[in-house]
């Protein structure tokens, strides 16, 4: 049973492109979720996304950054006109539903984004 | 609002020995959930275990288990006979219910030794 699956695993970007990182969720999950790690620090919500619906995205900046989670393919979090403090490692987590505190999110490797 | 705190930054273990993470939260939700997750070098992020707010007794996976103190609001993890591939990042985390985000303490650094 494969996990959550995420690419790609490292990603360089010069400021003022587009990132697209993207993420399919475990077998049976329809809920996905994007967290952002900065350096030395703990995780951070971004974004909660079912499929073709946008949840919650209260973590998300209001500029530049965007997600999705379409009927079909994987959920991609976009990133346009990067900037030097966008780099951090961003993880993607799913859950198979949301029937209390017990749903485990499991996550993704994560996509390491270093913008230059 | 939530908040999770994890005291310790960095802890040394001797290999074999046990050693306890330390995790103290904050919450108004009356149900919520609380998790223990790895994240080793290579960086991504491991879930280990779970503890509910109602449950009475304290969760256990192998050689991990959960120290839950509900009413002093700490859900210590403690890892018995370690091993040198335990060295890593800890970070404990919570939700509420009906709640869906995880907020994660700033991690706690395990280093194993030999």
């Amino acid at each position: 049973n494969a996990g959550v699956m995420q690419n790609p695993r490292h990603l360089v970007r010069r400021r003022g492109q587009e990132a697209r990182l993207r993420c399919s969720p475990m077998k049976g999950h329809s809920h996905v979720y994007w967290y952002r790690q900065l350096p030395e620090e703990g995780l951070k919500f971004m974004v909660y996304l079912q499929k073709e619906n946008i949840i919650d995205e209260s973590g998300m900046p209001k500029e530049r950054f965007s997600a999705e989670f379409p009927k079909e393919g994987p959920s991609i979090l976009r990133i346009q006109q990067v900037v030097r403090g966008d780099s951090a490692a961003y993880f993607c987590a799913s859950s198979p539903s949301l029937t209390g505190a017990a749903d485990t999110q499991y996550f993704g490797p994560g996509t390491r984004l270093t913008v230059l | 609002a939530q908040k999770i705190t994890q005291t310790q930054p960095g802890m040394f273990v001797q290999e074999k020995e046990a050693v306890t993470l330390d995790c103290t939260y904050d919450t108004s939700d009356p149900s919520y959930g609380l998790f223990w997750y790895k994240q080793p070098s290579s960086g991504e992020m491991i879930f280990l275990i779970y503890q509910g707010s109602y449950d009475q007794q304290n969760a256990t996976e192998g050689r991990y288990s959960l120290n839950f103190q509900k009413a002093r609001k700490s859900a210590n993890l403690v890892i018995s006979a370690s091993q040198l591939g335990d060295s890593a990042m800890y970070f404990c985390a919570m939700r509420g219910v009906p709640d869906y985000k995880l907020s994660f303490g700033a991690g706690t650094t395990v280093t194993v030794r030999a």
